[in-house]
C-alpha cells in the first residue's frame, strides 16, 4: 500500500495564479482531510470529506475549494493564490471521523506564493 | 485562537535519559488527546493517545499523562534514543468530532 500520496512536493506560484494540490489514498478510507501548517503554528484543518460527493469546511477554508468525486482522491484547489497561502499542506485520511480513529498523513506539499 | 499550546519549541536530551514534552489546552470540551511524531519531509504519524477517562496511557517507551483539572498533558519517552529526534505535535479533539486541534510542535533532539 502506498498510503496517502501527495503531488507536487514543492511549488512556487505567483500572486493570482491558480493550482490544484493532488491527494490520493489507497486504504479505502471514507474520511479525507486537508490541513495547512504555517511556520511556528500547528496544523489547521482547511476542508474535510466524509465520502465521495460530500465535503465540509474546516477551521480555515477561505481561498480554497475541494471536491471528492471518488473515494480515493481529494484535490485541493487554490483559485487566486495569495502570499498568505504560503504554507505546507498536508492531506490525511481515516476510516471513520471519530477522534479515536487514526488519521494517516501524506508527506506534504510545500507551497510558496510570491 | 490557540486552543492547544506547546510552549517549548525545542528540547534537547541525552541518549538514555527521559524526554518530557508538555502540552496545555483551553477547551474543556476536548476529551481525546493524541501525540503525533513528524520527521523532516514526511507527514505526521500517530504515536499515542489518551481519552479523558484515563490519566495515563503507556505504550513501550512512550507514556502520556493527562491532568484534566490543569488541562495539561505530557509525553514521556524513556529511555530516549537518537531515532526519537523529531517534531512532536500534541492534538486534541472531542470524542465524536473530527475537528482535531494541533499544537505548534516541539522539536526533540536526542544526542548520542
Amino acid at each position: 500500500n502506498a498510503g496517502v500520496t501527495q503531488t507536487p512536493k514543492f511549488r512556487i506560484l505567483k500572486i493570482g495564479q491558480s493550482m490544484t494540490l493532488q491527494c490520493a489514498q489507497d486504504m479505502n478510507h471514507n474520511y479525507m482531510y486537508w490541513y495547512r501548517q504555517d511556520p511556528g503554528m500547528g496544523l489547521k484543518l482547511i476542508y474535510y470529506s466524509v465520502g465521495a460527493g460530500i465535503t465540509d469546511k474546516g477551521e480555515v477554508p477561505n481561498g480554497y475549494n475541494v471536491s471528492r468525486s471518488t473515494t480515493e482522491d481529494f484535490p485541493l484547489r487554490l483559485e487566486l493564490a495569495a502570499p498568505s497561502q504560503t504554507s505546507v499542506y498536508f492531506c490525511a485520511s481515516s476510516y471513520s471521523g471519530r477522534a479515536t480513529d487514526t488519521q494517516y498523513f501524506g508527506p506534504g506539499t510545500r507551497l510558496t506564493v510570491l | 485562537d490557540q486552543q492547544v499550546k506547546q510552549n517549548s519549541p525545542s528540547l534537547s536530551v541525552q541518549e538514555g535519559r527521559i524526554s518530557i514534552l508538555n502540552c496545555d489546552y483551553t477547551n474543556s470540551m476536548f476529551d481525546y488527546f493524541l501525540w503525533y511524531k513528524k520527521y523532516p519531509a514526511e507527514g505526521p504519524t500517530f504515536l499515542i493517545s489518551i481519552s479523558s477517562i484515563k490519566d495515563k496511557n503507556e505504550d513501550g517507551r512512550f507514556t502520556v499523562f493527562l491532568n484534566k483539572s490543569a488541562k495539561h498533558l505530557s509525553l514521556h519517552i524513556v529511555p530516549s534514543q537518537p531515532g526519537d529526534s523529531a517534531v512532536y505535535f500534541c492534538a486534541a479533539s472531542a470524542y465524536n468530532n473530527n475537528d482535531m486541534r494541533f499544537g505548534a510542535g516541539t522539536r526533540l533532539t536526542v544526542k548520542p
